[in-house]
């Protein structure tokens, strides 16, 4: 089993719309957890950090279950630049050793 | 500006070969890692290293090689590249104080092994 899973997608949606994002892990003594986004052919980059009580950044809400080892990400009001590919990231511990999922891919139409 | 690069940002090499591609960080980070990316799987860890003269296996580490003799540099090495290590190479840094420190990534080393 994966440490860290996610849907592959593609997530094809047009704009407007809202889009969430499912991801698993394995570890249950994970310390912390990110979205990253990644556009094509490019090095990935810090969405948002998710924490214990969820948080908010604009158009875009994450959350996190302990129990069920379960983090979402939520997109609303979805833009044509939201168009990317999504990685849960997964902090196991220690000195931030970060394990990614494969990644969601999100395509926002017309 | 702090900045991390990679080079080279493209090559191609033969199989059997030894190629080292260079990762150098001017954050001043700690730690350091290598990933490698490939359709269908994500970021795979190859190693990573929490400082100088420390380093550590991910899980895909066979056939790679890091040392880390200063703090702003990792290079990769593969000692005989084969095909199946076509991919792109991301070499990433980060700071060791806090379990939500973010992760600064290069631009991606695209190697080709024929």
């Amino acid at each position: 089993r994966k440490e860290v899973e996610q849907d592959p997608g593609p997530f094809n949606v047009p704009e407007g719309a809202t889009v969430a994002f499912n991801c698993t892990y394995s570890n249950s003594a994970s310390q912390s957890f990110f979205w990253y986004r990644q556009d094509c052919r490019k090095e990935p980059k810090l969405l948002m950090s998710v924490y214990s009580s969820g948080n908010e950044d604009g158009r875009f809400t994450a959350q996190l279950n302990r129990a069920s080892q379960y983090i979402s990400l939520l997109i609303r009001d979805s833009k044509l630049s939201d168009s990317a590919t999504y990685l849960c990231v997964v902090n196991m511990g220690g000195y931030n050793k970060l394990i990614f999922g494969a990644g969601t891919r999100l395509a926002v139409h017309p | 500006d702090a900045e991390i690069t990679q080079s080279p940002r493209h090559k191609i090499i033969e199989t059997g070969r030894q190629v080292t591609l260079a990762c150098h960080q001017t954050w001043n980070h700690n730690n350091m890692f290598w990933y490698r990316q490939d359709l269908g799987h994500g970021l795979r860890l190859i190693h990573y290293s929490y400082g100088v003269h420390d380093t550590n296996k991910g899980e895909v580490s066979d056939g790679y090689s890091v040392s880390r003799s200063n703090t702003e540099d990792l290079p990769l090495t593969l000692e005989s590249a084969a095909s199946s290590q076509t991919s792109v190479y991301f070499c990433a840094s980060s700071g060791s104080t806090g379990v939500n420190t973010e992760a600064f990534f290069g631009q991606g080393t695209r190697l080709t092994v024929v």
